[in-house]
């Protein structure tokens, strides 16, 4: 497709399950970030890929969350054990390569509720 | 490390009225400088972008920002808003020394009719 694409768009998952939260970034794009939005909040950063290098991983919140990505294709996120406060929605975002001068093109998210 | 501030959580204006929505970025030297909008069950949209020359900038959708280096705000305008316009809207900081980037919280703007 032409752009990002995530699923589930919704999700909707009791306390102590996993999740595994999925994303397609544009095709060609070598740089992949996810965020996190909490509800009035901003995005907060969680951790990006860039190429084959090593992912930095200094946004994630605790050990329960993991991501992996094959290539520069699809990544997913993992968060084990879900807690209430892990509600949120759940960005992806690509852009050519991981610069600060680089657009992010986003997609449409995931919401995850966790009961 | 960059950071910025969005000091309005929540903006409303009524349709045909100007728009200003305020950004704050703390920074050592000249970052790269975004605003996004997210509109209700979108992902974010890039609207305009800030790296060098001059520092009023224009984007789509009519909207422009004006970098003032004095005051460290890269504040986003319109001059007559729609109710199209109606979504959140997100600063952020991009540090050339780190490649990394940071977003503000957002502001909601609420159209009026």
């Amino acid at each position: 497709g032409a752009g990002v694409s995530q699923s589930p768009s919704n999700k909707v998952t009791e306390k102590g399950k996993d999740v595994e939260l999925r994303c397609d970034p544009i095709s060609g794009h070598t740089a992949l970030y996810w965020y996190r939005q909490r509800l009035g909040q901003g995005l907060e950063f969680l951790i990006y890929f860039q190429g084959n290098s090593a992912p930095d991983k200094s946004g994630l919140p605790s050990d329960r969350f993991s991501a992996e990505r094959t290539g520069e294709s699809v990544s997913t996120l993992t968060i084990q054990r879900t807690q209430q406060e892990d509600s949120a929605v759940y960005l992806c975002a690509s852009s050519l390569e991981q610069a600060s001068y680089n657009e992010q093109f986003f997609g449409p998210g995931t919401r995850l509720t966790v009961l | 490390a960059q950071s910025v501030t969005q000091p309005d959580i929540h903006i409303t204006v009524s349709e045909g009225a100007s728009l200003e929505l305020r950004c704050n970025y703390s920074y050592g030297a000249t970052p790269y400088l975004f605003w996004y909008v997210q509109s209700p069950g979108q992902g974010l949209q890039l609207l305009l972008k800030y790296f060098s020359g001059d520092t009023l900038v224009q984007g789509i959708k009519g909207f422009e920002a004006e970098f003032k280096r004095s005051q460290s705000s890269f504040n986003l305008r319109k001059p007559s808003v729609h109710w199209s316009d109606a979504a959140e809207y997100f600063c952020a900081v991009g540090a050339p020394m780190n490649n990394d980037m940071r977003f503000g919280a957002g502001t909601r703007l609420t159209v009026k009719p």
